[in-house]
């Protein structure tokens, strides 16, 4: 199976900064990688999806990059609708995988 | 509105049998994968399976941990996916979610709880 790694697993943030997220697979992976945002009680959302494409609706404030077994997710200017738990998701092959989580909090 | 709806959920005793469904609407449900993806309490995502579309033989595929004992279907006519779980164990508590994914999910439903005691 393939192991997705996230960093850090959690952070504190002011509103405005500028957050990155990490994202390692245990082998290529191609482009295959999804980002998604959970609210507690809530289902997740999709963020990015095929490493860079940001989903229909996704405030551009988001984005993606990375190909192979590194990637980013940026928010570019914090919010604070954005203060969430964010997973990373391989769909490279089976079993899809995700990462640990990595829970953004308010400073 | 692309609107996924799961039910089915509850207390069940460890060992025991349950469905859960997945109603589709917004949609044309035929066209896409569907997928199951669980939360146990506390804890992050983990892929369930899923199904592929009729086009591809509604082949099925599930994560080790509940291949031999969950079983994904599909009733295209009625708009439903389905998980069926079976010698269920306490391990398997957690909210379990219906997605149209494939690649990447887009859609999800609000999840149903399924808790495993005795």
């Amino acid at each position: 199976d393939i192991q997705m790694t996230q960093s850090p697993s959690s952070l504190s943030a002011s509103v405005g900064d500028r957050v990155t997220i990490t994202c390692r697979a245990s082998q290529s992976i191609s482009s295959s990688l999804n980002w998604y945002q959970q609210k507690p009680g809530k289902a997740p959302k999709l963020l990015i999806y095929v490493a860079s494409f940001v989903q229909s609706g996704v405030p551009s404030r988001f984005s993606g990059s990375g190909s192979g077994t590194d990637f980013t997710l940026t928010i570019s200017s914090l919010q604070p609708e954005d203060f969430a738990t964010y997973y990373c998701q391989q769909s490279y092959n089976t079993p899809q995988t995700f990462g640990q989580g990595t829970k953004v909090e308010i400073k | 509105e692309v609107q996924l709806v799961e039910s089915g959920g509850g207390l069940v005793q460890p060992g025991r049998s349950l469905r859960l469904s997945c109603t589709a609407s917004g949609f044309t449900f035929g066209d896409y994968v569907m997928s199951w993806i669980r939360q146990a309490p506390g804890k992050g995502l983990e892929w369930v399976g899923f199904i592929k579309t009729k086009p591809y033989g509604g082949t099925t595929e599930y994560a080790a941990s509940v291949k031999g004992r969950f079983t994904i279907s599909r009733d295209d006519s009625k708009s439903i996916a389905y998980l069926q779980m079976n010698s269920l164990k306490t391990e398997d508590t957690a909210v379990y979610y219906c997605a149209r994914a494939y690649d990447y999910g887009d859609y999800w439903g609000q999840g149903t709880l399924v808790t495993v005691s005795s």
